[in-house]
C-alpha cells in the first residue's frame, strides 16, 4: 500500500479479553515500530523490529503485551487479559532502513483501543 | 533518562503570521537526533523537520525552521506564513539511538485563526 496501514481503526473490548492489532508497513520497509498514545502517559515507544527480530522491546509495559512480525512485513501486537489502563491509540510506524541517517519514519493512523 | 519538555500546551496564531513552538530536552549525549512531528485529527504522525545534533546549521523545510541551541538543549520550531492546514498537535521528539526509538514531549496544540 501507499502508507502504513493499521487495523482495526477502532476496537472496543471488555476487560479481560485478548485483542490483536495489525500493522501493514510500507512495502519494503525493514524497520517497524509500535508506539502507544494515551492521555495519561503521552506517546511511548513499545517495540522495534528489524526484519522479523525485535532487538528492542524495552517499552512493552508488561508480559500481557507481545508482538511478532512475520515475513519481514506484517506485524501483530497482542494484548492479553486487557485492562482499562490499556485504553489508548496504538500507532505503528515503519522506515526503509534500520538506521535513522537518511531514513524517514512513517506512521499509520493508529488503532484506537477502548477497554470497558 | 532522557526527557523532552514542551512547555506550551496550546498556542494560537493568525493566518499568515509567524509562530514559534518551544521544546527543551535533557541528555548527556553529544550525538542524537531531534524531530518535530505534526498530528492532525486523523491521528497520523507526519514528520515536519529533523535535526542531527552534530550539524550546527539549523534545519529548514519550506515554511518550517528550527532554532537549535545545543548548549541550552533547546529546539524550537518556527512556522512562517501560517496556514489553516497547519492546525494540529505538534510533538517534539528526541533519540540517541541509531534507529527510531523516539522520546516524545507532551505536545502543543496549535490553532490557526483565519
Amino acid at each position: 500500500g501507499a502508507g502504513v496501514s493499521q487495523s482495526p481503526s477502532n476496537k472496543v473490548t471488555e476487560k479481560g479479553k485478548d485483542v490483536e492489532l495489525r500493522c501493514d508497513p510500507i512495502s519494503g520497509h525493514t524497520a517497524l515500530y509500535w508506539y502507544r498514545q494515551s492521555l495519561g502517559q503521552g506517546l511511548e515507544f513499545l517495540i522495534y523490529f528489524q526484519g522479523n527480530s525485535a532487538p528492542d522491546k524495552s517499552g512493552l509495559p508488561s508480559d500481557r503485551f507481545s508482538a511478532e512480525r512475520t515475513g519481514g512485513s506484517v506485524s501483530t501486537l497482542t494484548i492479553q487479559r486487557t485492562q482499562q489502563e490499556d485504553s489508548a491509540v496504538y500507532l505503528c510506524a515503519s522506515s526503509p532502513g534500520t538506521r535513522l541517517a537518511g531514513n524517514t519514519i512513517y506512521f499509520g493512523e493508529g488503532s484506537w483501543l477502548t477497554v470497558v | 533518562a532522557q526527557t523532552v519538555t514542551q512547555s506550551q500546551p496550546e498556542m494560537s496564531v493568525q493566518e499568515a503570521e509567524t509562530v514559534t513552538l518551544s521544546c527543551t530536552y535533557d541528555t548527556s549525549e553529544s550525538d542524537y537526533y531531534l524531530f518535530w512531528y505534526k498530528q492532525p485529527p486523523s491521528r497520523q504522525m507526519i514528520l515536519v523537520i529533523r535535526q542531527e545534533a552534530y550539524k550546527q546549521q539549523n534545519a529548514t523545510e519550506n515554511r518550517f525552521s528550527v532554532n537549535f541551541q545545543k548548549a541550552a538543549k533547546s529546539f524550537s520550531l518556527k512556522i512562517s506564513d501560517s496556514q489553516l492546514g497547519d492546525a494540529a498537535m505538534y510533538f517534539c521528539a528526541y533519540t540517541r539511538t541509531s534507529y527510531g526509538k523516539l522520546t516524545f514531549g507532551q505536545g502543543t496544540i496549535l490553532t490557526v485563526h483565519p
